[in-house]
Order: structure tokens, then sequence, then C-alpha cells
């Protein structure tokens, strides 16, 4: 069964521009979390979908954005970029919502924002 | 207001012996708690993972315990190998979040040989 999928594997931005980067979840996987990753603050959570609704929320302002397909692939968007949002992006897929369920992660999409 | 702590930056153990990665957690909330390994530039890997309900679950080399009364787990792998070298991140959830992973600052393991 293939992994996690993530695309791009990398980014080059300027500041102001917006992104949108994708995840294509484990075939049968219907949740779809992201997460940031900085050497600063750590695996931060960002949100998470199912069945192509926002189930959770992190603490992220609203230039973040997400939504999810049909067919569990998601995309996350951020808009007017700031060098801060530089980061290493990752997506989780998993089977339910339980929150008992174990999160495969995909490779990460590293952003660089000038 | 950090939930998950991994108090230890850093490990460094010999080949063969046993590694024991610890983690400390203040929510009384969550009730299931991962663990991955992360090599740079790479998504974390699940290893295994304890629900609230037990103390103890194993998996090969990997065994996780968790104290529930002092909010505590740990890691322990025997034997450790050099491939073992990467950071771990401890990571727990709740019900009531709904898959939200909050996660631990990682702990770097270096397996000497």
């Amino acid at each position: 069964k293939a992994g996690v999928t993530q695309t791009p594997r990398y980014l080059i931005k300027t500041r102001g521009q917006q992104v949108t980067l994708s995840c294509s979840p484990i075939s049968g996987h219907r949740s779809v979390s992201w997460y940031q990753q900085t050497p600063g603050q750590g695996l931060q959570f960002l949100f998470e979908y199912f069945s192509e609704t926002q189930r959770n929320k992190g603490n992220f302002p609203g230039r973040f954005s997400g939504r999810q397909f049909s067919n569990s692939r998601s995309e996350m968007n951020v808009s007017t970029l700031e060098l801060g949002d530089s980061a290493l992006y990752l997506c989780a897929s998993s089977l339910g919502l339980s929150g008992m369920v174990e999160q495969y992660f995909g490779p990460g999409t590293r952003l660089t924002v000038t | 207001d950090q939930q998950v702590k991994q108090n230890s930056p850093s490990l460094s153990v010999q080949e063969g012996r046993i590694s024991i990665l610890n983690c400390d957690y203040t929510n009384s909330m969550f009730d299931y708690f991962l663990w991955y390994k992360k090599y740079p530039a790479e998504g974390p890997t699940f290893l295994i993972s304890i629900s609230s309900i037990k103390d103890k679950n194993e998996d090969g080399r990997f065994t996780v315990f968790l104290n529930k009364s002092a909010k505590h787990l740990s890691l322990h792998i025997v034997p450790s190998q050099p491939g073992d070298s990467a950071v771990y991140f401890c990571a727990a959830s709740a019900r009531e979040y709904g898959n939200k992973l909050v996660f631990g600052a990682g702990t770097i393991l270096r397996v000497k040989s």
C-alpha cells in the first residue's frame, strides 16, 4: 500500500505571495491532518479534515486554510506569506477520527519564504 | 503551555544496550499516546502507540510503558542499533480533540557502535 504523498517536496516563495501544498493520504484513510515543524516551535497542529469537513483547528492565523476533496486528498493554502512561515509542512493520514488511531505522516514539503 | 514534555534533548547509548526515552504530560484528557522516529527533512515514522487503558505495549524491540498516575510514559528500545539514531517524538491525543496530536520537543538518540 502506498504511503502518504506530499507535493511539492520543496518550494521557495517570496514574502506576500501565496502557496498551495497538496497531500494524498493512504488509500482508505479519510482523515488528513496538517502540521508545521519549525526549529523554534517544534511540531504544531494546523488543522484536520474528515469527509471534506474541517473537524479541528490549531492556533494559527486565518492566512492558513485548507480543504479536503471527495477522494480524501487535501490541500493547504497559506496566503500573504511571511518569513516566519518558512517551515516543514507535514500531513498525516488515519483511518478514523476517534483520536485513538495511528497516524501516518508524509515526507513533508519544505517551504522557504525569502 | 507545553502539555507534552520531553526533558532530555539528547541521549547517547552504546550499541546493544537499552535506550530509554521519557515523556511527561500534563493534560489529563490525553488518552492515547504515540512515539515517532524522525530523520532530518523527512516525515515522522510511526513506531508504537498505547491507549490509556493499558500500561504496556510491546512491538519487537520497542516497548512503551505508561504510568497514568504520574502522567509519564517511556519508550524502551532493546537492543539498540546504530540505525536507531534519530530524533524521537512523543505525541498525545484525546478523543475530545479528534486526531489532533500534541507533540513533545523531541529527544535526539545517538547509538554508538
